[in-house]
């Protein structure tokens, strides 16, 4: 059981340039979120998804993209990279649909993005 | 979604319990609250969630008073390895509530 895998890892970008971060989740989670963290700061939310096909804007949604085309996988994609973009990524995935207990969420391994 | 207040940091030393209070003066009827724990380099990761009373398990203890305006979390016996940043959520993720993270508390244990 993987959980939460995040693609790629590491990656250095040029102003300008454009690239796609993949979150791909297992255990069958409606919920999906993108963070990305600052040195010293908290996660801040980009954006989020409750559900396939569905996405909603976060905190910090502006230079962002997402998609949730399937279930599983939901990509951050950035079209015109900035410097302010440097940052961690984190992706993380909850299951929430009825219950009477709400639900932890998991996160992948972050993405380290320099965008240079 | 109910703001939450920490503080910003403490320091501790091993075998000692330790115990953070975060405020939720704002909480809603349906909300939950949830710690987090996050290393250097890692995502967060769940440690505890309760509505209210008190809720343990084998890594920590959650406080909640009956008014659930604060909550406590309480770290049993700290250890090197406890040092990490804590985070105190609260929301209603039945109701599509976004997860929301503060700046948390950076948590520094001393040998």
């Amino acid at each position: 059981n993987a959980g939460v895998t995040q693609t790629p890892k590491f990656r250095v970008l040029k102003t300008g340039q454009s690239m796609t971060l993949l979150c791909a989740q297992d255990m069958n989670h409606e919920y999906m979120y993108w963070y990305r963290q600052d040195p010293g700061m908290g996660l801040r939310l980009i954006h989020y998804s409750v559900g396939e096909g569905t996405t909603a804007k976060g905190e910090v949604p502006d230079g962002y993209n997402v998609s949730r085309l399937k279930k599983q996988n939901f990509l951050l994609g950035l079209e015109s990279a900035a410097p302010s973009q440097t940052s961690v990524y984190f992706c993380a995935s909850s299951y929430s649909m009825g219950g009477y207990m709400n639900t932890e969420a998991f996160f992948g391994q972050g993405t380290r993005l320099t965008v240079v | 979604l109910a703001k939450t207040t920490q503080p910003i940091s403490m320091d501790s030393y091993e075998g000692q319990e330790v115990n953070i209070t975060c405020s939720h003066n704002n909480i809603a009827t349906n909300d939950y609250i949830t710690w987090y724990q996050q290393f250097p380099s890692q995502g967060p990761r769940f440690i505890i969630q309760g509505y209210k009373t008190k809720v343990t398990n084998e890594v920590a203890s959650l406080f909640i008073p009956a008014d659930r305006k604060s909550s406590t979390l309480s770290l049993p016996r700290v250890s090197l390895s406890d040092t990490a940043v804590y985070y105190c959520l609260v929301g209603d993720m039945r109701a599509d509530d976004k997860i929301i993270f503060g700046k948390g508390t950076r948590l520094h244990i001393l040998p």
